[in-house]
Order: C-alpha cells, then structure tokens, then sequence
C-alpha cells in the first residue's frame, strides 16, 4: 500500500519561511509532488520531485530525498494568500495502466499578519 | 476550454436517490481521474481513464458507484442509491498521459459538493 504522512496544520507571519514535511510509504515510486488548495477551491499543481535534490519555482521550492522516504514543500516570502491546504502525492505508476495518486491528508498553512 | 469544468456545483440529494455528476476536461487530455474529498481530508482516488477505457477502477468504494466517458472528452460519475456517507466533494481532474517517466500534471476541476441527507 501507500501512505504519506504530513504535518495537519502550520502556522506562520507573513515575509516568513516555511517548511512543510512528508514522509511516505510507497510500493513503486517515481516522484513527490505538491498541490495547492485555496478553502472551496480546486487543488492546482506546484511542483514535482523526479530526482533527489531541490527543485525551486519562485517563492517555492520542493525537496526529495528517496533515502529517507522524505520530501518538503518549503515557501519563502510568505504572503497572506499563501494561506491554504498543502498536499504531497505520490503520482501514478508510469507505463502502466495504475490510475491512483495517493495523497496526503494536507496541511492548513494559516499565514498572519 | 479553459479548465477543467464539473456540474453541478453543488447537489443535494435524498438518501436512496441516484445522482449524476458531470466532469468536462480540458480539450486534449487523453486521461481523467475522479477524485473524492471529504471535509479535512486528502484526495481519495476513485477512477482513471485513459480515453474511454478505465483501465483503474480500484478506488470505486462499492458497485454503487461508476463512471463512463464518452469521445475521450465527457465523463459522468453515477451513484446508485445514495448514502449519507457518500456525501463529500467529488473532484474531476484531467492529464496529459505519456509513456515514460515525465510527470504529468493533473488539472483539477472545481470539484461537485455532494450532500445526501
């Protein structure tokens, strides 16, 4: 089976740094992803871990570590639209016909003022 | 379109009722996968296709549930017989599908609020 483990809830002040934790339990992997979810809202991609290493998109950056099974989200700058859910996921096994993403249950990231 | 988009938005239904819900992809993607979210919870994955085969029906929680497509475009998940444990938001996402190991992002819809009371 798979499961992935991350922190329920977060709390930070704007202009801060923040690092959000997954750990996981995979058979067959390929990579850790990270979406997005704004309360109400439809998750939206932000980035994908293939390789061991750190990843960086502008005010965000995602790490894997597949020697530890552990992977972050971690956001720079904080903004108060940053406030949201955060889910890692394990994506669909490739070349194969296996549909499922496993994800987290998310973490709540209240950003304050 | 743009987006992906799910109708209704919202539903509110009787228990022992049959619900439809309506998912449209974005135009070109070979692969759409329901999800379901209850309040606080993770995405939980309840079927994949691959043009209008499903090739994965391993999350469908029980033979009430299922889902067709129809000209690698429209999707529409039935429940038979609703129950009030099947009240959640039901979440349509829609992928480019490649062989190898690129990942392909998943481009999710705003999702049906389904309430059984």
């Amino acid at each position: 089976g798979q499961s992935l483990e991350q922190p329920s809830e977060v709390t930070a002040v704007e202009g801060a740094i923040v690092q959000i934790n997954c750990t996981y339990q995979t058979s067959g992997f390929y990579g850790l992803s990270w979406y997005q979810q704004h309360d109400g809202g439809a998750p939206t991609f932000l980035s994908y871990n293939g390789l061991d290493g750190l990843e960086e998109t502008g005010r965000f950056s995602s790490f894997l570590s597949r020697s530890d099974s552990y992977g972050y989200l971690l956001l720079q700058e904080l903004q108060m639209k940053d406030s949201a859910s955060y889910f890692c996921a394990v994506p669909p096994l490739y070349n194969t016909n296996a549909g499922k993403s496993t994800f987290g249950d998310g973490t709540t990231l209240t950003v304050k003022p | 379109g743009a987006g992906v988009s799910q109708s209704p938005s919202n539903k509110v239904t009787e228990k022992g009722k049959d619900v439809e819900l309506r998912c449209d992809p974005i135009s070109g993607h070979t692969a759409l996968y329901w999800y379901r979210q209850s309040l606080g919870q993770g995405l939980e994955f309840l079927i994949y296709f691959q043009g209008n085969s499903a090739p994965d029906k391993s999350g469908l929680p029980s033979d009430r549930f299922s889902a067709e497509r129809t000209g690698g475009s429209v999707s529409t998940l039935t429940i038979q017989r609703t129950q009030q444990e099947d009240s959640a938001v039901y979440l349509c996402a829609s992928s480019f599908r490649t062989s190898g190991t690129s990942y392909n992002e998943q481009f999710f819809g705003p999702g049906t609020r389904l309430t059984v009371l």
